[in-house]
């Protein structure tokens, strides 16, 4: 079955280190997204890239980072310059540019600050 | 800033209840609006997409509706049952030709059996 697989679905950071969360899908999509959620907040979009090699920013990328070297794959970064990255990721595709096509998501990681 | 709100945030319905909750977004630039339903512990999954003013659709016992001219959309769940709990969200994309979605903060729905 196609889907999104996220990894790990828990993760406990120490402060000043930095974790890489990971996104992998099957589903032959161009574009992958990453969002973070807080509490009583919607979905927020952090980076996202709509083909291989190339990527842009979202409304709060400060402190994240990611790569798009393979189709399949979106990891993202969170770095020690993040000041408050306890919090909730989700990653999603969809299959390309045009079109008003939804997302798939996947199941999400949640960070945790220790 | 777009922005995109929902409401009621939560809402507890007896099994049985009828329900509807709404989404509110800019009625410029609309291109598409999606309903997904989001249960805890699982990956939220799409309802509906909905591209054009008057639109309904219907899954089951849920459905919805669209007004792109006064910029809402209707999420209406008829005699609900226990498993319908999860929160729903709705996201908007507007025709800036990013392709970047604006989630509202979602209804968090209980049915109590």
């Amino acid at each position: 079955d196609g889907g999104i697989t996220q990894s790990p679905k828990y993760l406990f950071r120490k402060e000043g280190q930095n974790v890489t969360l990971s996104c992998e899908q099957n589903l032959n999509h161009d574009a992958m997204y990453w969002y973070r959620q807080d509490p009583g907040q919607g979905l927020r979009l952090i980076y996202y890239s709509q083909i291989v090699n190339d990527f842009q920013k979202g409304d709060i990328a400060e402190g994240y980072s990611v790569s798009r070297e393979k189709k399949e794959s979106f990891p993202l970064t969170v770095t020690s310059a993040q000041k408050n990255p306890t919090a909730f990721y989700l990653c999603a595709s969809r299959p390309g540019q045009g079109g008003p096509y939804g997302y798939t998501f996947g199941s999400g990681t949640r960070l945790t600050v220790v | 800033i777009l922005n995109v709100e929902q409401s009621p945030q939560s809402l507890h319905v007896q099994e049985g209840d009828s329900t509807n909750f709404t989404c509110s977004f800019p009625s410029s630039n609309f291109y598409a609006l999606h309903w997904y339903r989001w249960e805890t512990a699982k990956s939220p999954e799409a309802l509906f997409v909905m591209t054009l003013n008057g639109d309904e659709k219907k899954k089951g016992q849920i459905s919805a509706t669209l007004n792109t001219k006064e910029g809402y959309s209707y999420l209406y769940i008829k005699g609900s049952q226990p498993e319908d709990s999860a929160t729903y969200l709705c996201a908007f994309l507007p025709t800036s030709g990013t392709y970047k979605y604006i989630f509202g903060t979602g209804t968090r729905l209980k049915v109590l059996a």
